[in-house]
């Protein structure tokens, strides 16, 4: 199993470029997130879904949309991408929202907005 | 929600115990604790979690105060591959809002020393 894969690996944009960022894991998980990381901080919350066609707001979703069309696929979307949007995406994945189940990441897109 | 506080680091030497400290005085009784790793350029990867008792796992054990506000994961024997931030999250398992999320703080850089 390839768990969590995340696409690209690495971006560059210019600021008011769009990009969309993939994530797809093959674990059968119901619920999937989008996370990004400031350098020295920890994780915050974009968006998330608890199931094919549906989706929620995290903590930080301005500036990005999302769309999950199919159960092993969780799409990332800027449309006018800012420098303040620089920074490393981490997609993760899990079977429940469950306060005990394990959260799968992928490896992480680094993004950078000139 | 309920906070964690962590040392900002910690240093230790190969094939020695280490002791990472996590505070959370204001845990509530539904809440669970749990401890993610993330490795250099990696996204986090699950370490184990408790609600009571003691917990162990092939990777660590955790030892949660009677009282709970405070918690320690144990690397029975450091390795060089052990070097990572550490990170302490309360899980909330009664249904809120912030349900099952991980909401992530700093962290504890843990660096090993051959």
């Amino acid at each position: 199993n390839a768990g969590v894969t995340q696409t690209p690996k690495f971006r560059v944009l210019k600021t008011g470029q769009s990009m969309t960022l993939l994530c797809a894991q093959d674990m059968n998980h119901e619920y999937m997130y989008w996370y990004r990381q400031d350098p020295g901080m920890g994780l915050r919350l974009i968006h998330y879904s608890v199931g094919e066609g549906t989706t929620a707001k995290g903590e930080v979703p301005d500036g990005y949309n999302v769309s999950r069309l199919k159960k092993q696929n969780f799409l990332l979307g800027l449309e006018s991408a800012a420098p303040s949007q620089t920074s490393v995406y981490f997609c993760a994945s899990s079977y429940s929202l469950g306060s005990t189940d394990t959260q799968y990441f992928g490896p992480g897109t680094r993004l950078t907005v000139l | 929600d309920a906070k964690t506080t962590q040392p900002n680091s910690m240093e230790s030497n190969e094939e020695e115990p280490v002791h990472l400290p996590c505070n959370h005085s204001t845990i509530s009784g539904t809440d669970y604790i749990h401890w993610y790793r993330q490795l250099p350029s990696q996204g986090p990867e699950y370490v184990i979690h408790g609600l009571t008792s003691n917990v162990n796992n092939r990777m660590a054990s955790l030892a949660i105060a009677e009282d709970r506000k405070s918690s320690t994961l144990i690397l029975h024997r450091a390795t060089l591959r052990d070097a990572a931030v550490y990170y302490c999250i309360l899980r909330d398992s009664a249904g809120g809002t912030s349900y099952g999320k991980l909401t992530f703080g700093q962290g504890t850089i843990l660096t090993v020393h051959p």
